[in-house]
């Protein structure tokens, strides 16, 4: 069956850091994927999409990249801030119009 | 500004009892889906629909049923609570293809 796994611990990482949280994938060919942000309480927010032709694609401080060979996804944030700390949700996308999702990571920003 | 609103932030309910839960897109999508959150266990697809009076089940779709009169309205019933119903809805909606989802902000549902 299809599987997304993402880091279940949290992240820790210092105000001014890169984080970087994993997206990893099996027994699917997704058409593209894609990243959300989730506050606590809250619904979440869809941040970046990158297609499955697509190696790298950047916005603002986020940079995400795909590798369907090793069929995993890298979120970036570089220059980390506290108000980045949330948890972070990546999905995956058919041609079915139906998204799969992780079950996400948490990432605290350290002052 | 793109908007999905759902009836309620927070709910109570008791065990048996029938349950409406309301999500509302002011976008014309034609998708709309119904998840519910738990913790350690992500988000999980109830039910979703393609268009009006359609619906197709998702991944975890007993105890519940769901209802698409008009676009915009995408209704999610519990025909009778139970205590392994209490948890976070999402509601969220697309408009098709490599499209993102807009969620609402979410029901949380506790059932007595």
């Amino acid at each position: 069956s299809q599987k997304i796994e993402q880091n279940s611990e949290a992240l820790n990482i210092q105000e001014g850091k890169t984080a970087t949280l994993t997206c990893n994938y099996t027994n699917y060919s997704p058409a593209y994927l894609q990243w959300y942000r989730q506050d606590p309480g809250r619904g979440p927010v869809f941040l970046l999409l990158i297609r499955e032709n697509e190696k790298e694609k950047r916005k603002e401080r986020l940079k995400v990249t795909f590798d369907t060979t090793l069929k995993q996804s890298l979120f970036h944030i570089t220059a980390s801030q506290p108000a980045d700390s949330a948890t972070y949700l990546c999905a995956l996308g058919g041609r079915d119009d139906k998204i799969i999702f992780g079950k996400g990571t948490r990432l605290h920003i350290l002052p | 500004d793109v908007k999905v609103t759902q009836s309620s932030r927070y709910l109570v309910k008791r065990t048996g009892e029938k349950v409406f839960l309301e999500c509302v897109q002011d976008m014309d999508h034609e998708n709309m889906f119904w998840y519910r959150q738990d913790p350690g266990l992500g988000l999980r697809l109830i039910y979703f629909s393609y268009d009006v009076k359609m619906k197709e089940k998702g991944d975890i779709p007993e105890g519940y049923s769901v209802s698409r009169e008009k676009k915009e309205r995408f209704s999610l019933i519990l025909e009778s609570a139970s205590t392994n119903q209490t948890s976070m809805y999402l509601c969220a909606s697309t408009g098709g293809g490599l499209d993102t989802q807009y969620f609402g902000p979410g029901t949380r549902l506790t059932v007595l």
